[in-house]
């Protein structure tokens, strides 16, 4: 069946630009993950959704940074006013039932460069 | 969260096993042990998980120690297309979220 899939692969922005990374989870996964990589940083949790639950943004590095996910699927990230730090790979990943044991299926990444 | 320990690196010979450690000395009595691989150029994906008993799986195994402090990722027959990085993950009880913690994992190189 198909797998997590995200869009754009690649995004090369401007400095000071907005952009919107989008994240279709898996058919029927409540819930959905934002995470990142970077060089300096490695892979860093960013922002959860479960179902109706309030998200989880415990990770988001600042308030440039907001997610949405409409109708408990497809997910929005957005990064305002980039900042050449925000050049890293960001990963959507959704997961069938959340709990310690869940097995959480990951995309291909969106590959932010923020010039 | 409870950290874990993991070599930078590792490498191997195709076709022959490989033994990735992962020391996780505060590990609490409802955390899971979750491993993790990263190939180049991809997103992480699933390699297995366990709690206290060893684990077997199209995979790979996974060996807990008695005392649950370490854990021990094994690939039976490496390939070359178990070049990855690996990460040994606890997940533990008691948060309101369900978020992977990565650390910075082991580089499995595999040699032809």
């Amino acid at each position: 069946g198909a797998g997590v899939s995200q869009s754009p692969s690649n995004k090369v922005t401007e400095k000071g630009k907005d952009v919107e990374l989008r994240c279709d989870p898996i058919s029927g996964h409540t819930a959905l993950y934002w995470y990142r990589q970077s060089l300096g940083q490695g892979l860093e949790f960013l922002i959860y959704f479960q179902g109706n639950s309030a998200p989880d943004k415990s990770g988001l590095p600042s308030d440039r940074f907001s997610a949405e996910r409409t109708g408990g699927s497809v997910s929005t990230l957005t990064i305002q006013r980039t900042q050449q730090e925000d050049s890293a790979v960001y990963l959507c990943a959704s997961s069938l039932a959340p709990n310690l044991a869940d097995t959480q299926y990951f995309g291909p990444g969106t590959r932010l460069t923020v010039l | 969260d409870a950290k874990t320990t993991q070599p930078n690196s590792m490498e191997s010979n195709e076709e022959e096993p490989v033994h990735l450690p992962c020391n996780h000395s505060t590990i609490s009595g409802t955390d899971y042990i979750h491993w993790y691989r990263q190939l180049p150029s991809q997103g992480p994906e699933y390699v297995i998980h366990g709690l206290t008993s060893n684990v077997n799986n199209r995979m790979a195994s996974l060996a807990i120690a008695e005392d649950r402090k370490s854990s021990t990722l094994i690939l039976h027959r490496a390939t070359l297309r178990d070049a990855a990085v690996y990460y040994c993950i606890l997940r533990a009880s008691g948060g309101a979220t369900n978020k992977l913690i990565f650390g910075t994992g082991t580089l499995l190189a595999v040699q032809p």
